[in-house]
C-alpha cells in the first residue's frame, strides 16, 4: 500500500527565511509519480510539480526547488527567501503506475506554512 | 476555460437529509474522483470512476454514493448525512493513459457541515 508522510504539521518562519518541507513516501511500485500541491487560504488546490520515479534530477522554479531522493524515499520542497504569499497548506502526494490504485492520489497530512512579515 | 466545477460551494445541512454535490468537467476526461479533506489527515479518496458507468470505491466510501451516467458529470450523493461527514470535498478529473502520471485537475471544493 502506498503512504505519504509529512512529519511537519506546522512551520512558522519570518519573511526572507528559507524553509524546507519534508515528504517521505512508501510504495512497492517501481514506477510512481510524486506531486506537490499548494492550498492557499482561499481553499483551492494549486498544482506545483510532478516527478516520475525515473527522474531524480532536482528541479528549480523561481524560489521553489524540489529534492527527490529515491534512496531515502523523500521528495522535499524548499522555498527560498519566503514571502507572506507563500503562507498556505502544502501537500505532498503519490500516485502509482497502475493496479488497483489506478489514478489515485495518496496525500500526506499536509504542512501548514505561515510566513510572518 | 478548462475547469472542474462543483456545486454548491458551501452547504450546511442536518443529519439525515439527503444531499447531492455536483461535479462537472469540460475537458472530456475519462477519469473522475472524489476526495474529502480533514485536518491532520490530508485528502482521502472516496470514490472514483474510470469512465461512464464504471465506478469503484476509494479508501473511505462508507456513507457515500456516486454515479457516472455522462462523461462530464460525477455527482456525490449522501443519502443520510451524519456529522462525521462534515468536511471539505474535492472533485478531480484527468485523462486516462498512463494511470498515475497525468495531472489531476481539482474543483474549487465544497465545504459541507452536517449538524
Amino acid at each position: 500500500a502506498q503512504k505519504v508522510t509529512q512529519a511537519q504539521t506546522e512551520i512558522s518562519v519570518v519573511e526572507k527565511e528559507d524553509v524546507t518541507l519534508d515528504c517521505v513516501y512508501e510504495t512497492r511500485d517501481t514506477t510512481y509519480y510524486l506531486f506537490w500541491y499548494k492550498q492557499p487560504p482561499s481553499g483551492e488546490l494549486v498544482f506545483l510539480i510532478r516527478r516520475n520515479s525515473f527522474d531524480e534530477q532536482n528541479e528549480i522554479s523561481g524560489r521553489y526547488s524540489w529534492n527527490f531522493q529515491k534512496s531515502t524515499s523523500s521528495f522535499n520542497f524548499t522555498i527560498t527567501a519566503s514571502q507572506v504569499v507563500d503562507s498556505a497548506v502544502y501537500f505532498c502526494a503519490l500516485s502509482e503506475a497502475g493496479g488497483t490504485s489506478y489514478g489515485k492520489l495518496t496525500f500526506g497530512q499536509g504542512t501548514i506554512l505561515t510566513v510572518h512579515p | 476555460e478548462a475547469q472542474v466545477t462543483q456545486n454548491p460551494r458551501y452547504l450546511i445541512t442536518v443529519t439525515g437529509k439527503k444531499l447531492t454535490v455536483t461535479c462537472s468537467q469540460n475537458m472530456n476526461h475519462e477519469y473522475m474522483s472524489w476526495y474529502r479533506q480533514d485536518p491532520g489527515l490530508g485528502l482521502r479518496q472516496i470514490y472514483y470512476s474510470m469512465n461512464v458507468e464504471v465506478t469503484d470505491k476509494g479508501d473511505v466510501p462508507e456513507g457515500y454514493k456516486v454515479s457516472r451516467k455522462e462523461k462530464r458529470n460525477f455527482p456525490l450523493i449522501l443519502e443520510s448525512p451524519s456529522p462525521n461527514q462534515t468536511s471539505l470535498y474535492f472533485c478531480a478529473s484527468k485523462r486516462s493513459g498512463t494511470s498515475g502520471s497525468l495531472e489531476q485537475f481539482f474543483g474549487p471544493g465544497t465545504r459541507l457541515t452536517v449538524l
